[in-house]
């Protein structure tokens, strides 16, 4: 199976500053089939973006996805209040469907 | 109001079964290519599948479950279920149900989740 790896595992960031999240894969993640995740406490998970770059409805543009391979990139360009969160990646190019353990972002 | 919501003991003792329901408002569990998943999340880890199920009954597992588990779709009922047998302290997570449009592989919606606990 491929694991992912996050790193950090927890980045402080201001509000108003850019945060760039890092997913590395084991192996090479198939037709770069990459989400990301965003998951505040008691809240359900929300879909941010899939296919490694694709913003998922009603995401605002200032998050924003890259990389292929094995290699993978959140960008969040300017942070508000409420996107201090956990952020996981999860790959679907091959079975089992695996996530990464997460990063944290938080205020500094 | 489209909505996953999960269902389900809380407490679960060791060597039982664990039983979830995950019931879907707002859009019908057998339209639309939708296929329907479990996740789980151990405090303070990340998350894991666990499997995903078609409204025909079509079914993916995650292999190192793969023996424990099994997921049911009622239609009628507009809800579908997870049952892990032979739990031990290592099934004790938070477990989310999903919504995965058309199989792709990940989940565009998603329950808040529910605590499960193992213990005597």
């Amino acid at each position: 199976e491929i694991v992912l790896t996050q790193f950090p595992g927890t980045l402080s960031v201001s509000p108003g500053e850019r945060a760039t999240l890092s997913c590395r894969a084991s192996q090479s993640v198939s037709n770069s089939y990459l989400a990301w995740y965003q998951q505040r406490p008691g809240q359900a998970p929300r879909l941010l973006i899939h296919a490694a770059s694709s913003r998922a409805t009603g995401i605002p543009d200032r998050f924003s996805g890259s990389g292929s391979g094995t290699d993978f990139t959140l960008t969040i360009s300017s942070l508000e209040p409420e996107d201090f969160a956990v952020y996981s990646c999860q790959q679907y190019g091959s079975s089992p469907l695996t996530f990464g353990g997460g990063t944290k972002v938080e205020i500094k | 109001q489209l909505q996953l919501q999960e269902s389900g003991p809380g407490l679960v003792q060791p060597s039982e079964t664990l039983s979830l329901t995950c019931t879907v408002s707002g859009v019908s569990i057998s339209g639309n290519n939708f296929y329907w998943g479990w996740i789980r999340q151990p405090p303070g880890k990340g998350l894991e599948w666990i499997g995903t199920i078609y409204f025909s009954g079509r079914t993916y597992y995650n292999p190192s479950l793969k023996s424990r588990v099994t997921l049911s779709v009622d239609t009628s009922k507009n809800h579908f279920s997870l049952k892990l047998n032979s739990v031990t302290a290592a099934d004790a997570a938070a477990y989310f149900c999903a919504r995965d449009v058309m199989g792709d592989g990940f989940f565009d919606l998603w329950g808040r989740g529910t605590l499960v606990t193992v213990s005597s």
